[in-house]
C-alpha cells in the first residue's frame, strides 16, 4: 500500500527566501507525481506534475524534482512571495489513475 | 488547464437528510472522477472512483449505501450522502482527468456540515 509523506509539516519564512518542500512515497513503482496548492477551504489546484520517466519539471518559480528509485520528490520555490502562502500537497499515481496524498506542507511567507 | 466545477461549495443540512454534490468537466469529457474526502489538517482520503455507465468502486470502510454516486453522463458524476450524520461533516472534493491526459484537475469543494 502506498504511503505518502510530506515533510515538514508547516513552514514559515520571510518574504523572498528561497525554500525546499519534501515528498517522500514508499512504494516506486509510480505512474506520476503531483504537486498542488490548496488555499484555505478550497479545492486543490494542480502546479505541477513529473512522469515517472522525467527527472524534474519547471513553472516560473518552481521546480519539482523526481528521484523515483529513492522515493523522493520535492518542490522548489524561488524568491517566495507573502501570495505563496498555502497548503502544497504531493500526490502520488500509481497504475490506476488514483492518487495517493501526503498531508501537506503549510507554507507561510511573511512580508 | 482543464476546469472541473463542484456544486455547491457549502451546506448545511439537518441529521438525517440528503445532500447531493456534483461535478462537472465543464471543458472536457471524463469517463473516471473521483471522490475524496478530507478532514481538518489531514490528507485528502480516495472515497470512490465513479465510472461512467457502470457502478463505482468504493475504497475499503466507505459505505456504499451512505455515499451514493451516480456519473450518469461524461461531465457530470453526483456524490450523495444519505441520512447525513454531524459525524459525516467534511470537505469533500472531486477531480477528474482529461482521456488520455495523466493530470487529475479538482473542482473547488464542497463543505459539508451537518447540524
Amino acid at each position: 500500500k502506498q504511503e505518502v509523506t510530506q515533510i515538514p509539516a508547516a513552514l514559515s519564512v520571510p518574504e523572498g527566501e528561497n525554500l525546499v518542500l519534501n515528498c517522500s512515497f514508499t512504494d516506486s513503482a509510480i505512474y506520476n507525481l503531483q504537486w498542488f496548492r490548496q488555499d484555505p477551504g478550497k479545492g486543490l489546484t494542480s502546479l505541477l506534475l513529473i512522469q515517472s520517466s522525467q527527472r524534474e519539471q519547471t513553472s516560473g518559480r518552481l521546480n519539482a524534482s523526481l528521484d523515483k528509485s529513492s522515493g523522493r520528490s520535492t518542490l522548489y520555490i524561488a524568491a517566495s512571495q507573502p501570495g505563496d502562502s498555502a497548503t502544497y500537497l504531493c500526490g502520488v499515481q500509481g497504475g490506476s489513475e488514483k492518487l495517493v496524498f501526503g498531508k501537506g506542507t503549510k507554507l507561510t511567507v511573511n512580508p | 488547464g482543464a476546469v472541473v466545477s463542484q456544486h455547491p461549495s457549502r451546506v448545511i443540512c439537518k441529521s438525517g437528510t440528503s445532500v447531493k454534490i456534483e461535478c462537472r468537466s465543464l471543458d472536457f469529457q471524463a469517463t473516471t472522477m473521483f471522490w475524496y474526502r478530507q478532514f481538518p489538517k489531514q490528507s485528502l482520503m480516495l472515497m470512490a472512483t465513479s465510472n461512467e455507465g457502470s457502478k463505482a468502486t468504493y475504497e475499503q470502510g466507505v459505505e456504499k449505501d451512505k455515499f451514493l454516486i451516480n456519473h450518469a453522463s461524461l461531465t457530470l458524476s453526483t456524490l450523495t450522502v444519505t441520512s447525513a450524520h454531524p459525524e459525516d461533516s467534511s470537505f469533500y472534493i472531486c477531480s477528474a482527468n482529461n482521456a488520455g491526459d495523466t493530470e487529475a484537475f479538482f473542482g473547488q469543494g464542497t463543505r459539508l456540515t451537518v447540524v
